[in-house]
């Protein structure tokens, strides 16, 4: 079985520029959230998507986007970008219905300079 | 007042000795309590899950609910250098399909 995994793992971009992070699912597993973790801060929703559509967004702008795709991987897009989107982006997958708790993948960090 | 509280340290504690992690939560609706650790440059780590009031216990690691007081505790029996890291505790608010995480704890356990 495999894990969830993110790419890529590092990324530099400059302010005002745009970035795609990818996430492949775990096996089985239907449903991907999005998490942004701050420097010091725990990890904060950012979105999650079940069947390809978004179905259910936590507090960030729209220039904050994303896809899945009929084999449950998912991108997170990000326009316009911000000093403060610097952060480690974190994909969890899990299957639609489950009271678990999410395994994430490995993570992206971004440095937005 | 943030929906999942908790301190964030450093805790320090001798090798050895038993670590306790505190969390707080706003919300009774909450159903389903985590905790996750996490080391410097890695991801989140799950390690624990506790959904009903009273302690679970997993190995050298034990969880804590009590509903009616809003908190949930991690207890770490003979800690380890290798236990320091941070702690963050997730709950899943109720109606929510996302976990809220607190912003950590950072524990210190010294040789």
């Amino acid at each position: 079985e495999t894990g969830v995994t993110q790419s890529p793992t590092h990324l530099i971009k400059t302010r005002g520029q745009q970035v795609t992070l990818r996430c492949s699912s775990q096996s089985g597993h239907n449903t991907v959230s999005w998490y942004q973790q701050a420097l010091g801060q725990g990890p904060q929703f950012i979105f999650q998507y079940y069947r390809e559509e978004e179905n259910g967004r936590g507090n960030f702008p729209p220039r904050f986007s994303g896809l899945q795709f009929p084999n449950y991987s998912s991108e997170l897009n990000v326009n316009a970008l911000e000093l403060d989107d610097s952060a480690l982006y974190l994909c969890a997958s899990s299957q639609a219905g489950q009271l678990g708790g999410y395994t994430f993948g490995s993570g992206t960090r971004l440095t937005v300079v | 007042q943030k929906e999942v509280e908790q301190n964030s340290g450093p805790l320090s504690v001798p090798e050895g000795a038993i670590a306790s992690l505190n969390c707080t939560y706003s919300d009774r609706g909450s159903q389903s309590f985590f905790w996750y650790r996490q080391y410097s440059g890695k991801s989140p780590e799950l390690i624990m899950s506790i959904y009903s009031n009273g302690d679970k216990e997993d190995g050298r690691f034990t969880a804590q609910l009590n509903k009616a007081s809003q908190y949930v505790s991690l207890l770490i029996r003979d800690s380890q250098p290798s236990d320091s890291a941070t702690y963050l505790c997730a709950v899943r608010i109720g109606g929510r399909r996302a976990l809220t995480f607190g912003s950590g704890t950072r524990l210190q356990v010294q040789p």
